[in-house]
């Protein structure tokens, strides 16, 4: 167990339709990350935050955004979501902006 | 950006065997290594990393090495046992600029330990 804790693990909806995955960094971890995976573009990074401040994107969509609140959570939203956006996400924390990163079990997404 | 290639894509061997898994990485200022094993509906696991002020660190059965004027890195998992059957990550962070503490992974190796 990483101290990550990612909900829910599972979501199934529909195209069109809009999600919000939530994630909670290990106790004092100030950093927080999203990934996605899937079986054709393997683990790609997302977007990272620390202490409530978005410090790094990568090849997010414009349909996707994420926030980090004041106790440290975080929460991915997607919307509009097709057909290729069912993968796994991952969220994963660390103590400082590249530290070593904890990962959580994961949210499975699948869009119908 | 990093670019990370990772081999082989699978890999098979016997109980006992010792494995090896290579790879490079485009990106000269990235100073963190770190490797991550995923088993089957699990999330990624750090299992071993190493810093570019450093060639070589062992844990237990695992063993990590670092060519940093080559640019590549390689994973060493000796006496394999079944339970080491899962995919394996390699990763690169670089060391500052926008892309600091962003993770670029490798493509995976299917380690399977046949008993």
């Amino acid at each position: 167990d990483s101290g990550v804790t990612q909900t829910p693990k599972h979501l199934i909806t529909a195209t069109g339709q809009r999600v919000t995955l939530r994630c909670s960094p290990r106790s004092g971890d100030l950093s927080v990350y999203w990934y996605q995976q899937s079986l054709d573009q393997g683990l790609q990074f997302l977007i990272q935050y620390y202490n409530g401040e978005e410090r790094a994107k990568g090849n997010i969509l414009e349909r996707f955004s994420a926030q980090q609140f004041p106790d440290l959570h975080s929460e991915l939203n997607l919307s509009s979501l097709e057909l290729g956006d069912s993968a796994l996400y991952f969220c994963a924390s660390s103590g400082l902006q590249g530290g070593t990163q904890y990962f959580g079990p994961g949210t499975r997404l699948l869009v119908l | 950006g990093e670019n990370v290639e990772q081999h082989p894509s699978t890999l098979s061997v016997q109980e006992g065997d010792s494995a090896v898994i290579k790879c490079t990485y485009s990106d000269s200022a990235s100073n963190y290594f770190p490797w991550y094993k995923q088993e089957l509906g699990k999330g990624p696991q750090l299992i071993i990393d190493i810093r570019s002020n450093v060639g070589e660190k062992k844990d237990q059965r695992i063993a990590v090495t670092l060519n940093k004027t080559a640019k590549h890195f390689s994973l060493h998992i000796t006496e394999t046992q079944p339970e080491d059957s899962a995919v394996y990550f390699c990763a690169a962070i670089p060391s500052g600029g926008t892309s600091y503490g962003k993770l670029t992974f490798g493509q995976g190796t299917i380690l399977t330990v046949h008993p």
